[in-house]
């Protein structure tokens, strides 16, 4: 069993839906949790980073932690087809910019106009 | 802002040639990674660098080697390319001060034939 699991879709939604992607994760101990946004043929582009439980809100993204749950989400509202790319969720149990990340498979997004 | 740089973007190469890809970063960071991305796999870290002379073996570090001879630069070496090899390659960075995320160079497409 992997230690970060992320159904890897993939997931078509037409303009203006709201998109919901999660990942599970076994770790316990994983404390950074990261989303990042891969566009084909790019390098992942971080898009939320948060420490422990909680939400945490940008413009039209809000990620969520659970850690009692081992289960992070990214919810994106009026969802773009400049959304449209692979979502990548990350986390880490030691501080970010030291700590090794393990990444889920990522979910490939689609919206249609 | 900072930048990292890769190259080649791509390379074929033969079975049993030694390849090194550069990764190079324009902001002094100490803290640099190599990753691979495979289908299924997500992001897998190969190996990292907290700063010069200090390398550091990742999750999938068998066959691949990096030396830090100074701050801007981590080159990634496959000793003897291998066809399982065939991946595509992200060097990453974080920045300055504490819980800093990784920041993704745009990658390396490297196939073994």
């Amino acid at each position: 069993q992997k230690e970060v699991e992320q159904d890897p879709g993939p997931l078509s939604v037409p303009e203006g839906a709201i998109v919901s992607l999660n990942c599970t994760y076994s770790n316990s101990a994983f404390q950074y949790f990261m989303w990042y946004r891969q566009y084909s043929r790019k390098g992942p582009e971080l898009l939320m980073y948060t420490y422990s439980s909680g939400n945490k809100e940008d413009g039209r993204f809000t990620a969520q932690v659970d850690k009692s749950s081992k289960y992070i989400s990214l919810f994106i509202r009026d969802s773009q087809p400049s959304d449209s790319a692979t979502y990548l969720c990350a986390m880490s149990e030691g501080s970010g910019n030291t700590g090794k990340l393990i990444f889920g498979q990522g979910t490939t997004l689609q919206v249609k106009p | 802002d900072a930048e990292i740089t890769q190259s080649p973007r791509h390379k074929i190469t033969e079975t049993g040639r030694q390849v090194t890809l550069a990764c190079h970063q324009t902001w002094n960071h100490n803290n640099m990674f190599w990753y691979r991305q495979d289908l299924g796999h997500g992001l897998r870290l190969i190996h990292y660098s907290y700063g010069v002379q200090d390398t550091n073996k990742g999750e999938v570090s068998d066959g691949y080697s990096v030396s830090r001879s100074n701050t801007e630069d981590l080159p990634l070496t496959l000793e003897s390319a291998a066809s399982s090899q065939t991946s595509v390659y992200f060097c990453a960075f974080t920045g300055r001060g504490r819980n800093q995320p990784q920041h993704f160079g745009d990658g390396t497409r490297l196939s073994i034939l």
